[in-house]
């Protein structure tokens, strides 16, 4: 059975970090592209970012919002996917979602986790 | 990178079918045939209907369908039935390689 589970969340004061890490299992990890979404409360999804394989060198991409503060990074021997995210804002506070990408484009999110919490606020 | 547009809230009777429409531009829906829909219940993680504008994953009804045209993509529910109730959200993906949301429905079952 596919699972991607994410733990770290919590609260933290604005200006500060946090790291989430997302566990997969029952599948290949280190063949899929995997991405992060977030839902901050009470509102609509917001796509994060990507990380590639190793075969595209592990490249990633960023929403606009979070360029130059989160920073994706992946360790295909721990199956493990994570989400550093610094200088972080009030308007960061949301449900974090692993999710990993699906189709012979990566093109869709097949599988997502169950979310984990990051509240930023003084 | 604007969301797409949804309308806010869809409703319908049990057994009557429903359309989402989702509205982006030429360079995100209408760039690519990477139209997804998302449905999710209250406090879950949403879960995958349709991707890659009209197939849908095993496992999903085929009372579910997706279309596009142009720069808007669609969201058919037949036979409405009352589990259908939730949020929907498509997705695309963009030349700017991001992926951009949609700003969500509500579906009611009346």
């Amino acid at each position: 059975e596919v699972q991607v589970v994410e733990s770290g969340g919590g609260l933290v004061q604005p200006g500060g970090s946090l790291r989430l890490s997302c566990t997969a299992s029952g599948f290949t990890f280190s063949d899929h592209y995997m991405d992060w979404v977030r839902q901050a409360p009470g509102k609509g999804l917001e796509w994060v970012g990507r990380i590639r394989n190793k075969v595209y060198s592990s490249t990633t991409e960023y929403a606009a919002s979070v360029e130059g503060r989160f920073s994706i990074s992946r360790d295909d021997s721990k199956n493990s996917l994570y989400l550093q995210m610094n200088s972080l804002r009030t308007e960061d506070t949301a449900v974090y979602y692993c999710a990993r990408a699906g189709g012979r484009y990566n093109s869709y999110f097949d599988y997502w986790g169950q979310g984990a919490l990051v509240t930023v606020s003084s | 990178q604007s969301a797409l547009t949804q309308p806010a809230s869809v409703s319908g009777s049990p057994g009557q079918s429903i359309t989402i429409s989702c509205t982006g531009t030429s360079t995100d829906v209408g760039a690519y045939n990477y139209v997804s829909w998302y449905q999710q219940h209250p406090g879950k993680a949403p879960k995958v209907m349709i991707y890659d504008v009209s197939n849908r994953p095993s496992g999903v009804f085929y009372r579910f369908s997706g279309s596009k045209s142009g720069n808007t993509a669609s969201l058919t529910i037949s036979g409405l039935q009352a589990e259908d109730e939730a949020d929907y959200y498509c997705s695309s993906y963009t030349i700017s390689n991001t992926y951009v949301f949609g700003t969500g429905t509500k579906v009611t079952v009346l």
